[in-house]
């Protein structure tokens, strides 16, 4: 069973278009993360979110917590080819637990 | 800083050798985890440890084996390689769990034949 259920699993958009990727789960995170990979490299941490309903920006990325605390998004607007790579959601369900990652979104965005 | 370092970059085993998975961090970190990699499967945990001297379990770890003697450094030992370990194995560190930042290094590509 996998606790986080990322989609779309594939995404391939043109230059400048908007897009929304999305983590879900029937269970409740103390905090969320959200990494990006590139081919040959390891994750590199966006953003956390604790707060359900929390909204974070980083540049044309905004990351929501949702209410709940059971799912999250991350929209990019005006996508530009540096975005590609594959998108992670990570979770805790308690404080003190280990991280829990998705499957990942990857995406690709074409000039 | 030069962050977390794996070694080797890549490498081929045939079937039951045996090597061993290279991890250092500067900076500092209580926290050291093992995850492997596979091909639309995101990270699975391996083993992980939170401080010198002191390791568990992850979700995956059958065939491997791990040591925390210091601090800085982390090796995954695997004892008789089998084709399902090939993977892409990443060590990354945290000061604490929870909410802080996971520090991933680079991967190692390991190939079982």
């Amino acid at each position: 069973t996998q606790l986080l259920e990322q989609s779309p699993q594939f995404l391939s958009i043109q230059e400048g278009e908007n897009l929304t990727v999305y983590c879900n789960s029937s269970s409740v995170f103390s905090s969320l993360q959200w990494y990006r990979q590139e081919p040959g490299e390891g994750p590199v941490l966006l953003v956390t979110v604790v707060t359900g309903g929390e909204v974070k920006k980083l540049k044309r990325l905004t990351f929501q917590f949702g209410d709940a605390r059971k799912d999250s998004s991350l929209h990019i607007t005006a996508a530009q080819p540096g975005d590609t790579g594959l998108y992670l959601c990570a979770g805790h369900l308690n404080r003190d637990d280990k991280i829990i990652f998705g499957k990942g979104t990857r995406l690709h965005i074409l000039p | 800083n030069a962050g977390v370092t794996q070694t080797p970059k890549f490498r081929i085993l045939k079937i039951g050798q045996s090597m061993t998975l290279q991890c250092t961090q500067d900076m500092n970190h209580n926290y050291m985890y093992w995850y492997r990699q596979d091909p639309g499967m995101g990270l699975k945990l391996i083993y992980y440890s939170v401080g010198a001297g002191i390791t568990d379990k992850g979700e995956v770890p059958n065939g491997y084996n791990v040591s925390r003697s210091t601090t800085e450094d982390f090796p995954l030992r695997l004892e008789l390689a089998a084709p399902s370990q090939t993977s892409v194995y990443f060590c990354a560190s945290s000061y604490e769990t929870g909410w802080e930042t996971q520090y991933f290094g680079p991967g190692t590509r390991l190939l079982v034949l």
